[in-house]
């Protein structure tokens, strides 16, 4: 499995403010990914983020409002930019593992950032 | 456009009955897969299934995936109340590994 690890846990922050949730594995991945829960419901994949390239969005959710960087291949950040109460949500980072390091295909999630805009 | 549908979304079981949960999805896929989360935590990986038939199981859970009929299911037996969180199924896009997720059932289990 993957050691994840997310900072900060939690935050409350004002309307019009960003926030930058951290995500550091403890392996090298190529594949990352970041998905927002918000209350309630299920999880929506908000963009894939690989090394050395730009990442990719899914439909709705775009770079001006979620700036990613993926420096290396153990760390990525994103960026909850000019936030308003609707953004309030869990934000989690998940890795898929390469077959050399356990079932293929296997995509672990990390603890989440409970993030609660007012 | 990939689409994932579970049910029932809630479930409320008694201790010892058995149950299963349900995850259809529309399109191809290679890749099923079943998380729990409990309250305010992350989600567990349970089960990957990657091929027509594949059967897995552990402890009281039991997933199997039909992917002619684009099914899987997720099979409870004996329910304790230690299974009580909520149970998302998860299937891989065609378009590389991306997932989408169902809706979620919530399943309590009463003593």
């Amino acid at each position: 499995s993957a050691v994840i690890s997310q900072k900060p846990s939690r935050d409350i922050c004002q309307r019009g403010t960003s926030l930058t949730i951290q995500c550091q594995v403890d392996s090298q991945v190529t594949m990352m990914f970041w998905y927002r829960q918000q209350p309630g419901q299920s999880l929506t994949l908000i963009a894939t983020a690989n090394q050395g390239s730009e990442a990719t969005y899914e439909s709705g959710f775009v770079i001006d409002k979620f700036p990613i960087s993926r420096p290396n291949l153990t760390f990525s950040t994103l960026t909850v930019s000019n936030m308003s109460p609707e953004d309030s949500s869990i934000y989690l980072c998940s890795v898929e593992l390469p077959p050399n390091r356990g079932v293929w295909y296997e995509q672990y999630f990390g603890p989440g950032t409970r993030l609660t805009v007012t | 456009e990939l689409k994932v549908e579970q049910n029932p979304l809630f479930l409320s079981m008694q201790e010892g009955k058995n149950y299963t949960i349900y995850c259809n999805y529309s399109t191809t896929s290679d890749r099923l897969y079943w998380y729990r989360q409990d309250p305010g935590k992350s989600l567990e990986s349970l089960f990957v299934l990657l091929s027509n038939g594949a059967v897995k199981q552990e402890g009281r859970l039991m997933a199997s995936l039909d992917t002619k009929a684009r099914l899987s299911t997720l099979h409870i037996t004996a329910a304790v109340h230690d299974l009580s969180a909520t149970y998302f199924c998860a299937v891989g896009s065609e378009y590389g590994n991306k997932l989408v997720f169902g809706a979620g059932t919530i399943l309590r289990v009463k003593s």
